[in-house]
């Protein structure tokens, strides 16, 4: 079954504003990852936490993960046209013992120019 | 490098056909795996290896079949083509070590 929850499952907004996302999965993890996917191409990394990380920023991104409610949050700032894709958080299982991720369904964000 | 590549692009079958989706990767990568891709069902994964020699299945590998005999290469192979099957079918690999993921650009395959 699938680790991750994206939410919203849509999300729209102007250029300029800022796009928060959440991401819920239900067991420990060792790090959690977001990708981007635009329309019709494969899934590209985009940022990496790990378990004993509060938060992470890469350029317009930041990241928070929050352990004890097992829940992370992507805020893309200043969005631009070009944001518009789906965005998907990647868990790994502790428990499992597979070494690769487990994909949420993902939020699809439109960013109106 | 060409990082992840996918062959064929585009596909469709007739019920009951098999296929062999090809996936391979040039970065030296120890792991490999495949994903399909549904509507409102996000990536689910088929099967997945961790080094030549070395598979297992995912969530959903009924109907699929998957060997590892190089390191570069990881087809999956669908045996008798279901409709249920229409899917876009994506190739991942990783190193040892290191969580990224590096996708290739997929494959939509139609079973009518």
């Amino acid at each position: 079954s699938q680790q991750g929850e994206e939410d919203p499952q849509a999300l729209s907004i102007q250029e300029g504003e800022n796009a928060t996302m959440n991401c819920s999965y239900k067991t420990s993890i060792n790090n959690l990852q977001w990708y981007r996917q635009n329309s019709g191409r494969g899934l590209v990394h985009l940022i990496l936490i790990r378990s004993n990380e509060r938060e992470k920023h890469s350029g317009r991104l930041r990241v928070t993960l929050d352990t004890s409610k097992k829940s992370s949050s992507l805020l893309i700032t200043a969005s631009r046209a070009a944001d518009t894709a789906s965005y998907f958080c990647a868990t790994d299982d502790v428990s499992g013992g597979s070494y690769i991720p487990t994909f949420g369904r993902g939020t699809s964000l439109i960013v109106h120019p | 490098n060409a990082g992840v590549t996918q062959t064929p692009k585009f596909q469709v079958l007739k019920t009951g056909q098999s296929m062999t989706l090809q996936c391979a990767q040039d970065m030296n990568h120890e792991y490999m795996s495949w994903y399909r891709q549904d509507p409102g069902m996000g990536l689910r994964l088929i099967h997945y290896s961790v080094g030549a020699g070395i598979t297992d299945q995912g969530e959903v590998p009924n109907g699929y079949n998957v060997s590892r005999s190089t390191t570069e290469d990881f087809p999956l192979r669908l045996l008798s083509a279901a409709p249920s099957q229409t899917s876009v079918y994506f190739c991942a690999s990783s190193d040892r070590g290191e969580e990224t993921q590096y996708f290739g650009p997929g494959t939509r395959l139609l079973v009518l």
